[in-house]
């Protein structure tokens, strides 16, 4: 069962332009979401991320949007550019304070940003 | 600093065959973890631990064995391996704190190491 969904394994956007991945959990435990970016042949960076008490966050051209709701998290950059390109995963994880240290991670998408 | 390293870079192994990838990290961090990525399917969570002597299963222990013997060093040993275990392997560090999003946003991952098994 697969708790953390990204189900647009890719995405392909101009630079300048706004990227907008999309990120669905089921597991309403999951207070913390993250976001991680992937260059090949690298271990993936933390990149953003957002507590369940707020619906945005933002640093610099990244912002993640979370609907508890709809149990959705979205990730804008804005604008593109195409050191952007690489794979992005969402993570998620439970209330902090118990012994628990597993981040859930989505299966990533694939953004290509063109010149 | 050399960060989190990883050794080796890329490995075949053939079914039955045991062997342990390496993993060190020079930044005195207590929280050290493996997870392996395979094609749709993300991150899994192998084996993680809190500090030297302290270890704890993940997502998809199985097949795997850690020891934590110091703070640098977090070796992941596959006893008999198997085709299912093909994948690319990636160690984890951070600082060690009760508060997992601590960890989590402080995470430094290694560059990997890409298992074949025949």
């Amino acid at each position: 069962d697969q708790q953390v969904k990204q189900n647009s394994p890719s995405l392909s956007v101009q630079e300048g332009r706004i990227s907008i991945l999309n990120c669905d959990y089921t597991n309403s435990m999951f207070d913390y979401f993250l976001w991680y970016k992937k260059y090949p042949a690298e271990g993936p960076t933390f990149l953003i991320s957002i507590s369940s008490i707020k619906d945005k966050n933002e640093d610099g051209r990244f912002t993640v949007f979370l609907n508890k709701s709809a149990k959705h998290l979205s990730l804008h950059i804005v604008p593109s550019q195409p050191g952007d390109s690489a794979v992005y995963f969402c993570a998620a994880s439970p209330p902090s304070g118990g012994s628990n240290y597993k981040l859930t991670f989505g299966k990533g998408t694939l953004l290509t940003v063109n010149p | 600093n050399a960060g989190v390293t990883q050794t080796p870079k890329f490995q075949v192994l053939k079914t039955g065959q045991s062997m342990t990838l390496q993993c060190a990290q020079d930044m005195n961090h207590e929280y050290m973890s493996w997870y392996r990525q395979d094609p749709g399917m993300g991150l899994r969570l192998i084996h993680y631990s809190v500090g030297a002597g302290i270890t704890d299963q993940g997502e998809v222990p199985n097949g795997y064995n850690v020891s934590r013997s110091t703070t640098e060093d977090f070796p992941l040993r596959l006893l008999s391996a198997a085709p299912s275990q093909t994948s690319v392997y990636f160690c984890a560090s951070s600082y060690s704190d009760v508060n997992l999003r601590q960890i989590s946003e402080t995470q430094y991952f290694g560059p990997g190491t890409r298992l074949l098994v025949l």
